[in-house]
C-alpha cells in the first residue's frame, strides 16, 4: 500500500519566518503535488513535480518554492510566512501523470 | 482555464436517505476520479471512471460518467452515519499533469 508521510502534522510559526514542509512517499511514484485546503475553497494546488528536479506550477504558487532533490521526497518552502498562508497542507503523489493520488495525513499550519 | 463544478456545496440527510452530488467539467475529460475525505482526515481515492456513460458500483455507491465526458455523478443509497465526509470529483487537468479537484460536497448524516 502506498504510503505518504508528511513530516508535522501541526506546526506554529512566526510572519517573516521561513518554512519547510517536507513530504516522503515510498512507492517510486514520478508525480508528487502540494495543494492547501481551506474552508470552502476545496482543495487548491499549489505546485507540482512530475520528475526529480522538475516542477510546475499550480493554481496559487505566489509565495511558495519547491524543491525535489529525489525522487521520494517533495519539500514545500515559504519564503517568508504571511499570516494569510495559514492553512492546511496536503501532499500527494501519484504513480504518473493524472492518475489517482494517494494523500499523507496533513500539515495544520499556523502562522502568527 | 479549466473549472470543475460541484453541487451542491453541503447536503444534510436522514440516516437512510438516499443522496447524490453532481460534478460538472467545463471541458471534456479523459477520465474522472472521486475521493472521500472524513472530517479530520485525508482524501482518499474512491474510483476512476474512463468510457463515456460508464457505470461503476461500489456497495451503495453508483458512480456515473455522462455521454459526453463533461459531468459526472455520485449516489449513495441509504445512507449511514459512516459516509459522513466530504465528496471530491477530479479530472485531469487541460494541459497538464495534475487534475483539478471540484470543490466538493460535504454529507452530514443525521443518525
Amino acid at each position: 500500500d502506498v504510503k505518504v508521510t508528511q513530516s508535522s502534522r501541526y506546526l506554529v510559526k512566526r510572519t517573516g519566518e521561513k518554512v519547510f514542509l517536507e513530504c516522503v512517499q515510498d512507492m517510486d511514484h514520478e508525480n508528487m503535488f502540494w495543494y492547501r485546503q481551506d474552508p470552502g475553497l476545496g482543495l487548491r494546488l499549489i505546485y507540482f513535480s512530475y520528475d526529480v528536479k522538475m516542477k510546475e506550477k499550480g493554481d496559487i504558487p505566489e509565495g511558495y518554492s519547491v524543491s525535489r532533490e529525489k525522487k521520494e521526497r517533495f519539500s514545500l518552502i515559504l519564503e517568508s510566512a504571511s499570516t494569510n498562508q495559514t492553512s492546511m497542507y496536503l501532499c500527494a503523489s501519484s504513480l504518473f501523470g493524472a492518475q489517482p493520488q494517494h494523500f499523507g495525513d496533513g500539515t495544520r499550519l499556523s502562522i502568527l | 482555464g479549466q473549472q470543475v463544478m460541484q453541487i451542491p456545496q453541503y447536503q444534510h440527510v436522514q440516516e437512510g436517505e438516499d443522496f447524490t452530488t453532481y460534478c460538472n467539467s467545463s471541458t471534456t475529460l479523459s477520465n474522472i476520479q472521486w475521493y472521500k475525505q472524513r472530517p479530520g482526515g485525508h482524501p482518499v481515492f474512491l474510483i476512476q471512471l474512463v468510457k463515456s456513460g460508464e457505470v461503476k458500483k461500489q456497495k451503495r455507491l453508483t458512480f456515473q460518467f455522462g455521454e459526453a465526458k463533461k459531468n459526472s455523478s455520485l449516489h449513495i443509497t441509504a445512507t449511514q452515519t459512516t459516509d459522513v465526509g466530504t465528496y471530491f470529483c477530479a479530472g485531469p487537468g487541460t494541459g497538464r499533469r495534475a487534475l483539478t479537484f471540484g470543490s466538493g460536497t460535504r454529507l452530514q448524516v443525521q443518525p
